[in-house]
């Protein structure tokens, strides 16, 4: 059974810092996805890595895929406040997306 | 486009009760599903359909029903609320490979029902 696993759950960060989420997953898969949710709302697509060594930025956040390792990195790059929000990675399991249990990011000025 | 409709936001059910969670989609989207969230459990698949007239369940499916009689709607039917079905709420819709939930593109999230079994 695939099994994805996020590290760390919760992150404090100041602003201007860099720091990366990581997930690892149990099996194969050409597919991993990346989403935001903030508060009370719902989750926001934010990348979708389809194969080995795929990179994705937009702003301050980049995502890379390592499918040999069944690893996958969202870095951040100069945390704003704005990046305050829950991020979940999610891994293709055949006709489902199986989730990651979220990292709590919190940046503070 | 409204994207993916839920309704209700918010609903409170008695043990035992029945009802429905509406979804609808207006992008023309093969692939559906319902998910539940629970605090630190992430996501769970409850069922998904790869087209109209075609269902099946997820990791958590017991307690709950679906059908897909057209490709716009999808809801999720609770048979007999139990206290361990309050959740939030996720229908998904996604263009997919054809018969698969493979998306390039990522899944839209509808806003979500926030049900409570007292």
């Amino acid at each position: 059974e695939l099994k994805v696993e996020q590290n760390p759950l919760f992150l404090s960060m100041q602003e201007g810092k860099n720091y990366t989420i990581y997930c690892n997953y149990s099996t194969t898969s050409d597919r991993l996805y990346w989403y935001r949710q903030d508060p009370g709302k719902s989750l926001e697509s934010l990348f979708v890595l389809l194969s080995n060594g795929a990179v994705k930025q937009e702003g301050r956040l980049m995502a890379s895929l390592d499918t040999k390792a069944r690893l996958s990195t969202l870095h951040i790059t100069a945390a704003v406040h704005d990046l305050s929000a829950t991020y979940f990675c999610a891994v293709d399991n055949n006709n489902d997306m199986r989730f990651g249990a979220g990292t709590r990011l919190t940046v503070k000025p | 486009n409204a994207g993916v409709t839920q309704t209700p936001k918010f609903q409170v059910l008695k043990t035992g009760q029945s009802m429905t969670l509406q979804c609808a989609q207006d992008m023309n989207h093969e692939y559906m599903s319902w998910y539940r969230q629970d605090p630190g459990m992430g996501l769970r698949l409850i069922h998904y359909s790869v087209g109209a007239g075609i269902t099946d369940q997820g990791e958590v499916p017991n307690g709950y029903n679906v059908s897909r009689s057209t490709t716009e709607d999808f809801p999720l039917r609770l048979l007999s609320a139990a206290p361990s079905q309050t959740s939030v709420y996720f229908c998904a819709s996604s263009y997919s490979i054809p018969q698969t939930g493979k998306s390039n593109y990522g899944y839209t999230f509808g806003s979500g029902t926030r049900l409570t079994v007292v």
